[in-house]
C-alpha cells in the first residue's frame, strides 16, 4: 500500500514564527504535491516537485516556500506564518506518468494566532 | 483554463438507497483523467474511483460507480446502497495529461458533503 505521512496532524504557531511541514512516501514517487484546504474553496494547490530539487509554483504559492533534497521527502515551509495561514494542509504523491493515481496524506492542521 | 465544478454543497440520502453526487469539467486538453475521493471527518483523503478520457467504459469501484458523459463534460459519482460510513465530504478532480513535468497536477472541485440518515 501507498504511504504518505505527514510529520505533524496538529501545529498551532505564533504569527511570525517560521513553520516546517514534512511530508514523506515511500513508494518511490516522482511527482510530491502540497494542497491547502479551505471551506467552501475545496483544494488550493501552492506547490508540486517532479524530481529531487525541482518545484513549480502552484495556485497559491505566495507566503510559501518548498524543499525537496531526496525523492521521498517533501517540505512546507512557511518563512513568517501569518494568520490567514490557518488551514489544513495536505501533501500527495504520485508516480511521474500521467493517469496515475494521485494518493494524500491524513493532513496537517495548522492554527496560527 | 481547466475547472471542476460540483454544484451540489450538501445532499441527504437514506441509508440502502443510491445517491447521485454531480461533477462537471472544462478542459480544452483530449486527455486527462477524473477522480472521486472521499474525506472523513478525519481530514484523510481516500482515492475512490477513476475514469480516462479514453475510457469506453464507465469505471466501478464496488459501490462506486462514475457516470461519464464526455459531450456534457460530465463525470458524476453514483454510490449505491448507501451506508451510514459513506457519509463524508467528496471531490470530484481532474487531471490534464500533458507531459513536460509541468502540469500533471490535480484540480479539484469544491466538493459535496454526503450525509447517509439511518
Amino acid at each position: 500500500d501507498v504511504k504518505v505521512t505527514q510529520s505533524s496532524r496538529y501545529l498551532v504557531k505564533r504569527t511570525g514564527e517560521k513553520v516546517f511541514l514534512e511530508c514523506v512516501q515511500d513508494m518511490d514517487h516522482e511527482n510530491m504535491f502540497w494542497y491547502r484546504q479551505d471551506p467552501g474553496l475545496g483544494l488550493r494547490l501552492i506547490y508540486f516537485s517532479y524530481d529531487v530539487k525541482m518545484k513549480e509554483k502552484g495556485d497559491i504559492p505566495e507566503g510559501y516556500s518548498v524543499s525537496r533534497e531526496k525523492k521521498e521527502r517533501f517540505s512546507l515551509i512557511l518563512e513568517s506564518a501569518s494568520t490567514n495561514q490557518t488551514s489544513m494542509y495536505l501533501c500527495a504523491s504520485s508516480l511521474g506518468t500521467p493517469g496515475n493515481t494521485i494518493y494524500f496524506g491524513e493532513g496537517s492542521w495548522l492554527t496560527v494566532v | 483554463a481547466q475547472k471542476i465544478t460540483q454544484t451540489q454543497p450538501g445532499m441527504f440520502v437514506q441509508e440502502k438507497e443510491a445517491v447521485t453526487l454531480d461533477c462537471t469539467y472544462d478542459t480544452s486538453d483530449q486527455s486527462y483523467g477524473l477522480f472521486w475521493y472521499k474525506q472523513p471527518s478525519s481530514g484523510e483523503m481516500i482515492f475512490l474511483i477513476y475514469q480516462g478520457s479514453y475510457d469506453e467504459q464507465n469505471a466501478t469501484e464496488g459501490r462506486y460507480s462514475l457516470n461519464f458523459q464526455k459531450a456534457r463534460k460530465s463525470a458524476n459519482l453514483v454510490i449505491s446502497a448507501s451506508q451510514l460510513g459513506d457519509s463524508a465530504m467528496y471531490f470530484c478532480a481532474m487531471r490534464e495529461f500533458s507531459y513536460g513535468g509541468a502540469t500533471n497536477k490535480l484540480i479539484f472541485g469544491t466538493g459535496t458533503l454526503l450525509a447517509v440518515q439511518p
